[in-house]
Order: structure tokens, then sequence, then C-alpha cells
């Protein structure tokens, strides 16, 4: 069974980094894209950007070029997302889902990483 | 960028019920369109790709219909477990974007 597993909810104060992680698993992890998902409190989804293991080949939705980076190492079968200065507006809840295969609709979701900058 | 526009906002529905949720893109999407379910406190999970292919192991009462611009969910005859919160995504440009949600909930 195709699985995405997420690290563990993690609480920061504005200005410190952060890296979160997605480890794929029952599937060909070098061969679909990982997109990265926000859901805010209470809000919708936004799709943050997208990066493919294979060759880490990585696009970014306009409203977060600059604002994250996403990685992946393929030896591990995981993928990231990280800041280098969070903010109180970066709250949220993370999801990184698997992008179908040929396509680009999210067939698979991991379980959500909560996000809490607060002073 | 294309905006996905959801409709209605909240859908009160008895059990047993049909719902009807609407989808509109701003521009032609062709049928690079996704619905996708959202529990309280759950991750979202795929129901509908390609407009009106439904997922794995979804049930028949679910079924997508549209292109182009407009596009439609109906679930046949709700069940307890069908009330949640409803997204569309496309997929035909990029960025891919989702819709704002309609909620489900019980009449």
């Amino acid at each position: 069974e195709v699985q995405l597993v997420q690290s563990g909810a993690e609480v920061k104060k504005p200005g410190e980094s952060l890296k979160i992680s997605c480890k794929g698993s029952a599937y060909s992890f070098t061969s679909y894209w990982i997109g990265w998902v926000r859901q805010m409190p209470g809000k919708g989804l936004e799709l943050m950007g997208l990066i493919y293991p294979g060759d880490s080949d990585t696009r970014y939705s306009p409203s977060f070029q600059g604002q994250v980076t996403i990685s992946a190492d393929k030896s591990i079968n995981t993928a990231y997302l990280q800041w280098s200065s969070l903010k109180a507006s970066d709250s949220a809840i993370y999801y990184c889902a698997r992008v179908a295969f040929g396509s680009a609709y999210c067939d698979y979701w991991g379980q959500g990483t909560l996000v809490t900058v607060s002073s | 960028e294309i905006v996905m526009t959801q409709s209605p906002a909240t859908l009160s529905v008895s059990p047993g019920a049909r719902a009807t949720l609407s989808c509109r893109a701003s521009q032609n999407v062709s049928s690079n369109l996704a619905w996708s379910q959202q529990k309280l406190g759950q991750a979202p999970r795929l129901l509908i790709y390609s407009a009106s292919t439904r997922a794995t192991g979804i049930p028949a009462r679910f079924s997508g219909s549209g292109s182009g611009t407009e596009f439609t969910l109906t679930i046949s005859s709700l069940q307890s477990e069908d009330f949640a919160v409803y997204y569309c995504q496309q997929y035909n440009n990029w960025p891919l974007t989702f819709g704002g949600g309609t909620k489900v909930e019980i009449k």
C-alpha cells in the first residue's frame, strides 16, 4: 500500500528555521512528483510546489517562490519542506502528496504536519 | 493563475438525499479536474480524477461530470461518512489550483 508518512508537529518561534519531512513507501519514489500543500487554520488547500525526486527538478507556485525550499533525498525516499526564517503566518498544517504518474492530480496524501509559530 | 470557484460554500443535506456540488474554472481546464474529500481532522482523499473517473475504492454513489469550465460532483445518496469538505483541483495549467471547498453538513 502506498504510504506517505510525515514528521511530527512542530512549535517554533518567529525567525527560527524548520525542515519537515515526508517519507514515501511501497512505490517507486523516484518516479513520481511529490507536492507540498498548505492548509491554514480553517481554510482551503494551496499547492506550494512540486519536486521530482528522480532528478530533484523543482517547481514553485508563484505565491511561495522564495518563501520556502523543497528538496528530496532519493536514497532514503524522503522529501522535505524548509523555512529559513519562520513567521507567525506560516502556522498551518502542511501536507505532502504524491502526484499521479503521467498527470498532475494528488492521488495519495500524507497525514499532515502541524506547524505552529508563536512567540 | 486559474481561479477555481466552488458553490455553494455550505450544503445542508439530509442523509439518503442527493447532493450536487459545483466547481467553475476561470479558464478552460479541459477534463483535467479532480475532486477530493476531507473529513474533519484528516488529510484529503482523492475521489475523482479526469473529471469523471472514480479513484480506486471510491463508492459508485460518487460521480463527476463536466469539462472546460463547469464541473459537478454528485453524491447520489448521502451516507453519514460523506459529511465532509469537498475540494476541486485543476491540473491543466501551472500553478495547480484548488477551489475554496464545499462543506456538506447534516440537515
